[in-house]
């Protein structure tokens, strides 16, 4: 079956460390996306990428980094630099006319 | 700048009766649009989409009516039911050059017997 895969579902973290959340996807699909979104709130663009090695920041990039080598795998790293990270974070891909989303993972900064 | 909006950030219908969830934008540049609906902790599942080049795609009691010029879209959802409560995304896909996701905030429905 085709699809797109976040892990972990829930995640902690410390203070000050820096966390990767994980998002596979066997669609071939050549687009995709890191959302956030918090309690009561819309999606927000992160980042997202368009092809392999090339990713562009999205309307809230600061704190996060990505990386994509692999067509297949783009992570996501919140980094002790974003200041309020906890949130639930999607990822989603994308080819016209379609995009699909993963199931989310809850980030908790303890 | 929100490319996609939604305005209405809640609607209430009783059930049967018919839900529409408004949707706009402002880039003639979009080439899909599409409607997701989320529950909490959840990520958004796909419900319907329509090319630009339609005005009317129909799937079900999910309709989705696109009015290119005046940059608007809408889900109606006839007869509501009580698993329709849930939050409804509208996003717009771009190609050509790009191939961008963008979503409006959301729109939270609810129907009640």
């Amino acid at each position: 079956d085709g699809g797109i895969t976040q892990s972990p579902k829930y995640l902690f973290r410390k203070e000050g460390q820096n966390v990767t959340l994980s998002c596979e996807q066997n669609l071939n699909h050549d687009a995709m996306y890191w959302y956030r979104q918090d309690p009561g709130q819309g999606l927000r663009l992160i980042y997202y990428s368009q092809i392999v090695n090339d990713f562009q920041k999205g309307d809230i990039a600061e704190g996060y980094s990505v990386s994509r080598e692999k067509k297949e795998s783009f992570p996501l790293t919140v980094t002790s630099a974003q200041k309020n990270p906890t949130a639930f974070y999607l990822c989603a891909s994308s080819r016209v006319p379609e995009a699909f989303f993963g199931q989310g993972t809850r980030l908790t900064v303890v | 700048d929100q490319q996609v909006k939604q305005n209405s950030p809640s609607l209430s219908v009783q059930e049967g009766r018919i839900s529409i969830l408004n949707c706009d934008y402002t880039n003639s540049m979009f080439d899909y649009f599409l409607w997701y609906k989320k529950y909490p902790a959840e990520g958004p599942t796909f419900l319907i989409s329509i090319s630009s080049i339609k005005d009317k795609n129909e799937d079900g009691r999910f309709t989705v009516f696109l009015n290119k010029s005046a940059k608007h879209l809408s889900l109606h959802i006839v007869p509501s039911q009580p698993g329709d409560s849930a939050v409804y995304f509208c996003a717009a896909l771009r190609s050509y050059n790009t191939d961008k996701l963008i979503f409006g905030t959301g729109t939270r429905l609810q129907v009640f017997p």
